[in-house]
């Protein structure tokens, strides 16, 4: 099975903080991708990345950057937190192609910024 | 920009019901539509990938049907049970895997 994990399931930090959110993936997928969902806002995409070393901005990129050096691993960075940046944020991955790229998800990180 | 709805927001059925769960898209220009569930606090759980070509796909109690002319999809859960209360999404795929989700349907299913 595809096991995609991340490295913390809470988290609280302080506003001004850098935080770093890891994300490891089992299954050698190319893409890889951070969400965060809000109530009433459902989930809405981060950033995404299709390779090493490769990004691209999602929706909602302010206050974030992301880091992929190994295909492994996609890490998501806040690099100033604020109290806004609470949230519910998940991780997932999908193989490359344009037909089967079933995403599969993390378990999530529950993010409190006091 | 697509958008993906979900209707009803929320559903509560007593056991061994059917369920039936919507979704609608407004740009047909899809690559696959996926449905995934997800428990309180928890993440998304994937149940089923329907490529753009297919117009239905079947696993266990779950049968999912998609129709991209009219822009819906229709997730059915056969014979309820408590185990399927939850909260289902509808995700719409476009390019590089990427996917718009809708706001989901939570589902009580009460014994």
């Amino acid at each position: 099975d595809v096991k995609v994990t991340q490295s913390s399931r809470y988290l609280v930090k302080r506003t001004g903080e850098k935080v770093f959110l890891e994300c490891v993936q089992d299954m050698d997928h190319e893409n890889m991708f951070w969400y965060r969902q809000d109530p009433g806002l459902g989930l809405r995409l981060i950033y995404f990345s299709y390779d090493v070393k490769m990004k691209e901005k999602g929706d909602i990129p302010e206050g974030y950057s992301v880091s992929r050096e190994k295909k492994e691993r996609f890490s998501l960075i806040l690099e100033s937190a604020s109290t806004n940046q609470t949230s519910m944020y998940l991780c997932a991955s999908s193989p490359s192609g344009t037909k089967n790229t079933e995403a599969f998800f993390g378990q999530g990180t529950r993010l409190t910024v006091v | 920009k697509q958008e993906v709805t979900q209707i009803p927001a929320a559903l509560s059925v007593p056991e061994g019901e059917n369920l039936v769960l919507n979704c609608s898209f407004t740009d047909s220009a899809i690559y696959n539509l996926q449905w995934f569930r997800q428990d309180p606090g928890k993440g998304l759980t994937s149940l089923l990938l329907i490529q753009s070509s297919q117009r239905e796909q079947t696993s266990g109690r779950l049968n999912a049907s998609l129709d991209k002319s009219s822009g819906r999809s229709t997730l059915y859960i056969a014979a309820s049970q408590p185990g399927d209360s939850a909260t289902y999404l509808c995700a719409v795929g476009a390019s590089w895997g990427k996917f718009q989700f809708g706001a989901g349907t939570q589902v009580v299913v009460t014994p």
